[in-house]
């Protein structure tokens, strides 16, 4: 069984400085799909960015990136010019998508300071 | 026009009632989800459904029954509710095989006293 670990229960930043929050993943398919996804205090699930396996270059969304490295089994993400609205609950996430349920990490909690 | 809506928002019902969660998603997905995240904040997968079909069925206890009348629609049915089973339940949906990454409704706080 795939299994998603995230080391950081907490973390903090300073408004408008750059963040990284760390995942590690095991699993000895070849082909999956990792993303990261947001909670703020609304509660509601939100996608942040996504990453395929077969794919090399590190996905990027506006402030957000990955630090893909299949390898090492390891999927980082990077929050540039931090913004108090990215105050949330972060999870990352691993699916196989022959079995298309997607398994979370335990989350990192990220406060923008300002 | 929320994508993925589920009724109620919050629930708090007593020991041994029956309640249940409504879901519906208007994205035309095939396959719908449950996931439950305890006090804790972590999420586990406990059932999904393609298309009407059960496909996932984690370890769960009897007492929660899917239902899925359409493809459209996935309900969550517990019986005789105990105190460990208050937490936040979000439903989900997803269209195969783009792999886009799950869209979750806003979720359902269910407390038990």
């Amino acid at each position: 069984a795939q299994t998603v670990t995230q080391s950081q229960p907490e973390m903090s930043v300073q408004e408008a400085e750059t963040v990284t929050l760390s995942c590690t993943y095991d699993t000895s398919e070849s082909n999956y799909y990792l993303f990261w996804y947001k909670q703020p205090p609304s509660r509601q699930m939100i996608l942040v960015i996504r990453q395929e396996a077969y794919k090399q270059q590190n996905a990027t969304e506006n402030r957000f990136s990955v630090n893909f490295q299949k390898a090492a089994k390891s999927f980082s993400l990077k929050i540039s010019d931090s913004q108090l609205g990215d105050t949330a609950m972060y999870f990352c996430a691993f699916m196989n998508p022959y079995v298309n349920d997607m398994r979370f990490g335990a989350g990192t909690r990220l406060t923008v300071k300002p | 026009d929320t994508a993925v809506s589920q009724t109620p928002k919050y629930l708090v019902t007593q020991m041994g009632n029956d309640k249940s969660i409504k879901c519906e998603q208007n994205l035309g997905h095939d396959t719908m989800y449950w996931y439950k995240q305890d006090s804790k904040k972590f999420l586990k997968i406990m059932f999904s459904y393609n298309n009407k079909e059960l496909i996932i069925n984690e370890t769960v206890p009897n007492r929660f029954s899917p239902k899925s009348p359409d493809k459209a629609h996935l309900n969550l049915h517990i019986n005789s509710l105990e105190l460990g089973d208050s937490a936040v339940y979000f439903c989900a949906s997803s269209q195969e095989p783009d792999n886009y990454g799950y869209t979750f409704g806003s979720g359902t706080r269910l407390t038990v006293v």
